[in-house]
């Protein structure tokens, strides 16, 4: 069946250290790949997403790129800040027919120190 | 982006009652919400799938009679974990589909539920 696997955490970093939360994926079809965000005491995010082979997703210094041949949607940030800090899940879409339902990983906490 | 509220936002009951947790889309209509349930260090699990007007699309090994949904406008949507028993404890979370934003999710902040 369909799944995510990310890499367990916490990951705690320094504040301008590089970041890479790994993300693969088990699935049928062709399915849109997302990374969610979610602070402390907040609801999830969007923070970026890709919907095919090769794309690549980014958005406040994050970026992603959807790896068909590796199942890989891996996490980056070049340089990572204290307000960096926060849950973050992978999620695929599940099934061709766009549904909208999302299959998430277990999530990574970040903590990043001044 | 669109907003979605949860209330209430935590919750104590005691063992046997019913608790109704809410759901809305503020600043746009939902025909299609979903509730999620999220145990401590775990992940996302989706429960049920809401639809505007008909009955909710339940998950396999999701009891439909303890976990009614009703979506009964196209901006609300509860979940009524109905006599709780303290395996009920956990985090629930709903989201709505955004027909502005083509197949995106926005979730709500989400509703702590412990039962004594």
């Amino acid at each position: 069946g369909n799944s995510v696997t990310q890499m367990e955490g916490p990951v705690t970093l320094s504040e301008e250290a590089f970041l890479t939360i790994n993300c693969t994926y088990t699935a049928t079809g062709y399915p849109s790949l997302f990374w969610y965000v979610q602070y402390p005491g907040e609801g999830l995010q969007l923070l970026l997403k890709a919907t095919k082979a090769d794309d690549k997703g980014s958005n406040k210094g994050f970026e992603a790129t959807y790896r068909k041949e590796t199942t890989s949607f891996h996490l980056e940030k070049g340089s990572v800040q204290v307000s960096d800090s926060a849950v973050y899940f992978c999620a695929l879409n599940r099934g061709s027919s766009n549904t909208g339902k999302l299959i998430f990983g277990q999530g990574t906490t970040l903590q990043v120190k001044p | 982006g669109a907003v979605v509220s949860q209330h209430p936002s935590w919750v104590i009951c005691k063992s046997g009652t019913s608790v109704k947790i809410e759901c809305r889309s503020l600043d746009f209509q939902a025909t299609t919400m979903f509730w999620y349930r999220q145990f401590p260090k775990q992940s996302l699990m989706l429960m049920a799938t809401s639809n505007e007007g008909s009955k909710a699309t339940y998950e396999q090994g999701v009891e439909k009679d303890k976990f009614l949904i009703n979506h009964a406008s196209l901006t609300l949507s509860t979940l009524t974990v109905t006599s709780a028993h303290p395996e009920d404890s956990s985090f629930y979370i709903c989201s709505s589909l955004s027909g502005r934003v083509y197949n995106e999710q926005f979730f709500g902040p989400g509703t702590r539920l412990t039962v004594l």
